[in-house]
């Protein structure tokens, strides 16, 4: 089965900077998404990051605030940008494709990053 | 937009009995719902899906129905073990291939 990998797994950084957290898939997929997931709480969209173009940010996520890039099929970056504590959260990678036997539209998760910011 | 309302927030169970994890949608639209199991400190892990064509699908002890209609599917766990205590996520499949996730089950099978 495809493994999708992500780094760092974890970080505590300061307020006011910024962190860049890298997705990797091993094989080529359709679609690559990054979400939040707040302590003790559900999954929520920050965007699809769209292969060789401009991010599709849901309502309530700008790109200032969290920049993404995806170069290629297999790997995508998220950055969380000018960090405070309510950005305290885990930062976690999805991908859409005919991997690991699943159909077209099955959605598989990254390990996640644990940010903390202090 | 969907929204999804997933209930119980928590649920316990005694080893050995079923747990049953309620979840409605807004959006006709939808067609498919994945059940996602998060265990603490992991990443959530697909334990079963459902389209819209299909009214149940078992997978072992685990089954999902859906009933189109009335807009709500559920997740059916049997026999249940400690090792299937864990946080439950149902999920709404929208345009563009994007999830909209309930609020979480948190089941605890006591032994």
């Amino acid at each position: 089965s495809a493994v999708i990998s992500q780094k760092p797994s974890r970080d505590i950084c300061q307020r006011g900077t910024s962190l860049t957290i890298q997705c990797q898939v091993d094989s080529q997929v359709t679609m690559m998404f990054w979400y939040r997931q707040q302590p003790g709480q559900s999954l929520t969209l920050i965007a699809t990051a769209n292969q060789g173009s401009e991010a599709t940010y849901e309502s309530g996520f700008v790109i200032d605030k969290f920049p993404i890039s995806r170069p290629n099929l297999t790997f995508s970056t998220l950055t969380v940008s000018n960090m405070s504590p309510e950005d305290s959260s885990i930062y976690l990678c999805s991908v859409v494709g005919q991997i690991a036997g699943g159909g077209a539209d099955t959605q598989y998760f990254g390990p996640g990053t644990r940010l903390t910011v202090l | 937009g969907e929204n999804v309302e997933q209930h119980p927030s928590t649920l316990s169970v005694q080893e050995g009995d079923s747990a049953v994890i309620k979840c409605t949608y807004s959006d006709s639209a939808s067609n498919y719902f994945p059940w996602y199991k998060q265990e603490l400190g992991k990443r959530p892990q697909l334990i079963i899906d459902i389209r819209s064509n299909v009214g149940e699908k078992k997978d072992q002890r685990i089954a999902v129905t859906l009933n189109k209609t009335a807009k709500h599917f559920s997740l059916h766990i049997t026999e249940t073990q400690p090792e299937d205590s864990a946080v439950y996520f149902c999920a709404a499949h929208i345009y563009g291939n994007k999830l909209v996730f309930g609020a979480g089950t948190i089941l605890r099978v006591k032994s």
